[in-house]
């Protein structure tokens, strides 16, 4: 079955430390690949995407992400976190041109200072 | 960039009573939007995808007679709680599509409490 996997529920990270929050996805065929933030009791906000191109993109805030087809990953990154990136992150992904988005269980990124 | 506004961004009702839900597109036609629900410390859910002059589809699970989708046009879709009850409390997001893979435009969310 189609799915995205978080492998974190939990980051905790020290602020200006460097930080990666996993994402793999379950096939490798055609796929559009998302990451989103959400600040408590508010909607989502688009941190990146990936469509087709270059495998490295480069989002708000300062974060980036990998596309590694071999892998099935999409990894997120910032070098040096802020105490303003605590936040809910959500890795989503579009199977086929068309198809529902579909979002990882999340992974609540707080920082500490 | 594309704007979804969801209003109200928080309502509580009564027991028995209904509560719609309304998610608009500012700046762009969205054939397609759809409505998710989440629960505390949980993704989001998809509930329905609901196409402009066209009857929503909902996914398993979802019952079409307490969730009432409009999409009257290409700038509005509404959700409607009907006969709500607590367990019907939750996070409710719309979200818009205008072009495919262009990737979807959120609303800022609407927390329903029903007492």
């Amino acid at each position: 079955a189609q799915s995205v996997t978080q492998l974190d529920s939990q980051v905790p990270v020290f602020e200006e430390a460097p930080v990666e929050l996993r994402c793999n996805y379950s096939s490798s065929v055609s796929v559009y690949l998302f990451w989103y933030v959400q600040y408590p009791n508010q909607g989502l906000q688009l941190l990146l995407k990936y469509l087709s191109g270059s495998t490295l993109v480069k989002g708000i805030n300062g974060f980036e992400a990998e596309f590694n087809k071999s892998q099935t990953s999409f990894h997120l990154r910032k070098p040096s976190v802020h105490i303003s990136d605590t936040a809910e992150y959500f890795c989503a992904v579009i199977y086929n041109q068309g198809g529902k988005l579909i979002f990882g269980q999340g992974t609540e990124l707080s920082v500490k200072p | 960039g594309a704007v979804v506004s969801q209003h109200p961004s928080w309502v509580i009702c009564k027991s028995g009573t209904s509560v719609k839900i309304e998610c608009r597109s500012l700046d762009f036609q969205a054939t397609t939007m759809f409505w998710y629900r989440q629960f505390p410390k949980q993704s989001l859910m998809l509930m329905a995808t609901s196409n402009e002059g066209s009857k929503a589809t909902y996914e398993q699970g979802v019952e079409k007679d307490k969730f009432l989708i409009n999409h009257a046009s290409l700038t509005l879709s509404t959700l409607t709680v009907t006969s709500a009850h607590p367990e019907d409390s939750s996070f409710y997001i719309c979200s818009a599509r205008d072009r495919v893979g262009d990737g979807y435009t959120f609303g800022s969310g609407t927390r329903l409490t029903v007492v």
